[in-house]
């Protein structure tokens, strides 16, 4: 069985500018989480979607904002993008909402900003 | 809200000798707690859960961990560390009714030879 993934692998952009990172989920999943690794910060929730809706958020900017097709999967999109935005972005999927549901990690995607 | 302590933020370890990583968590129920995994380049791989029944909990690679309602911890042990154990560790905490993971600020396992 195919884990979750994550493409693409390295991302870098320049400040201002607008970043798209995707996510599959495990086959049969309809939850997909989206997480951010900065360094320094930890690991911090940002976006959690559920057959196609949005159902909760971090304590981020408007500027991060996403969406999740009818297939389940998912994109990220970071606007006008800041240096500090740099970080892993790594994307979970489970195949429940309980909250003793797995939570499986993708590989991350590396977001670079200069 | 939820939160969580990890109160290492680097243990060393000699191969074969005991692991002791330690979590406290802050919740005004008993919450659902998790250890992940991160080896260097990859994603989060789950070790074990804590979801109120067995308060041993058994997880991968021969861990495992004991939930202590009284002392508000979880802490992860392993008899015996294998180089291959080195990588960083997270605590994890479930916000129940969000679906969210509050994570801890992970702690990095080294394996000496």
């Amino acid at each position: 069985e195919a884990g979750v993934t994550q493409s693409p692998t390295h991302l870098i952009k320049t400040r201002g500018q607008q970043a798209t990172l995707r996510c599959s989920p495990i086959s049969g999943h309809t939850s997909v989480y989206w997480y951010q690794q900065a360094l320094g910060l930890g690991l911090q929730f940002l976006l959690w979607y559920d057959e196609g809706e949005e159902r909760n958020r971090g304590n981020f900017p408007p500027r991060f904002s996403g969406r999740q097709f009818p297939n389940y999967s998912s994109e990220l999109n970071v606007n006008a993008l800041e240096l500090e935005d740099s970080a892993l972005y790594l994307c979970a999927s489970s195949s429940g909402t309980s909250g003793t549901d797995t939570q499986y990690f993708g590989p991350g995607t590396r977001l670079t900003v200069l | 809200a939820q939160s969580v302590t990890q109160l290492d933020s680097h243990v060393s370890v000699s191969e074969g000798t005991p692991v002791l990583l330690r979590c406290n968590y802050s919740s005004s129920y008993s919450p659902s707690l998790f250890w992940y995994v991160q080896h260097p380049n990859k994603g989060l791989q789950l070790l074990l859960k804590y979801t109120s029944a067995a308060t041993l909990v058994k997880g991968i690679n021969g861990f495992e961990a004991e939930f202590k309602k009284s002392e508000t911890s979880f802490h992860l042990t392993k008899p015996s560390a294998h180089m291959s154990d080195a990588a960083e560790y997270f605590c994890v905490a479930v916000n129940s009714g969000y679906s969210t993971l509050t994570f801890g600020k992970g702690t990095m396992l080294l394996v000496s030879p």
